[in-house]
């Protein structure tokens, strides 16, 4: 079983919709947890880090499940620029500065 | 966040040879690290550069292969040595300033190997 798992997708989503994917982790020793978001042949960048009472960012909602172990990014009232893979991610120890990566949710937001 | 500066953004490279690709981070920062991507694959950590020791290696990666430098908090080099074809990929330097946990990435190198 992967450390992170996440659907590769693709998505495909009309512009204007809301969409939600998943990314389920199996140690529960993780401390950390953020969204990145990658464009095609471009480098990660941080989305935003979830925090356990959840947090919004603008039309971006993160929330973390920790007896589930998993974290959710919920994209509201879908662009056409939200078209990029998303990247969960994970830490193990506050002190552990090393990130556990998934491998992405392909996102597709169509006109 | 830091921004990171790393070149070259992509090569072609015969096999056999070595390519060093170089990071510079506009901010001293705590840690450094260099990562490989496959086409639609994760992030996979090679290494993390310690300044002024040796870079500390994740499984199946070896200093022979992959010798990394940091001499100073704001750069670091990674050397990818007697390539291969399975040596294309993308790599990837991150940075992480001291109490931040946001990892900021250099642009990618993008590297192939015929």
């Amino acid at each position: 079983r992967k450390e992170v798992e996440q659907d590769p997708g693709p998505f495909n989503v009309p512009e204007g919709a809301t969409v939600a994917f998943n990314c389920t982790y199996s140690n529960s020793a993780s401390q950390s947890f953020f969204w990145y978001r990658q464009d095609c042949r471009k480098e990660p960048k941080l989305l935003m880090s979830v925090y356990s009472s959840g947090n919004e960012d603008g039309r971006f909602t993160a929330q973390l499940n920790r007896a589930s172990q998993y974290i959710s990014l919920l994209i509201r009232d879908s662009k056409l620029s939200d078209s990029a893979t998303y990247l969960c991610v994970v830490t193990l120890r506050r002190s552990n500065y090393q990130l556990i990566w998934g491998a992405g949710t392909k996102l597709i937001i169509k006109p | 966040s830091a921004v990171i500066s790393q070149k070259p953004s992509r090569d072609i490279c015969q096999r056999g040879t070595s390519l060093t690709i170089q990071c510079q981070v506009d901010s001293q920062v705590t840690m450094m690290f260099w990562y490989r991507q496959q086409p639609g694959q994760s992030l996979t950590l090679i290494a993390t550069a310690n300044q002024g020791s040796e870079a500390t290696y994740e499984s199946g990666f070896v200093i022979d292969k992959f010798p990394i430098s940091r001499p100073n908090l704001t750069f670091s080099t990674l050397t990818v040595s007697n390539m291969s074809p399975e040596d294309s990929s993308i790599y990837l330097c991150s940075a992480i300033l001291q109490g931040d946990y946001g990892y900021t990435f250099g642009s990618g190198t993008r590297l192939t190997v015929v």
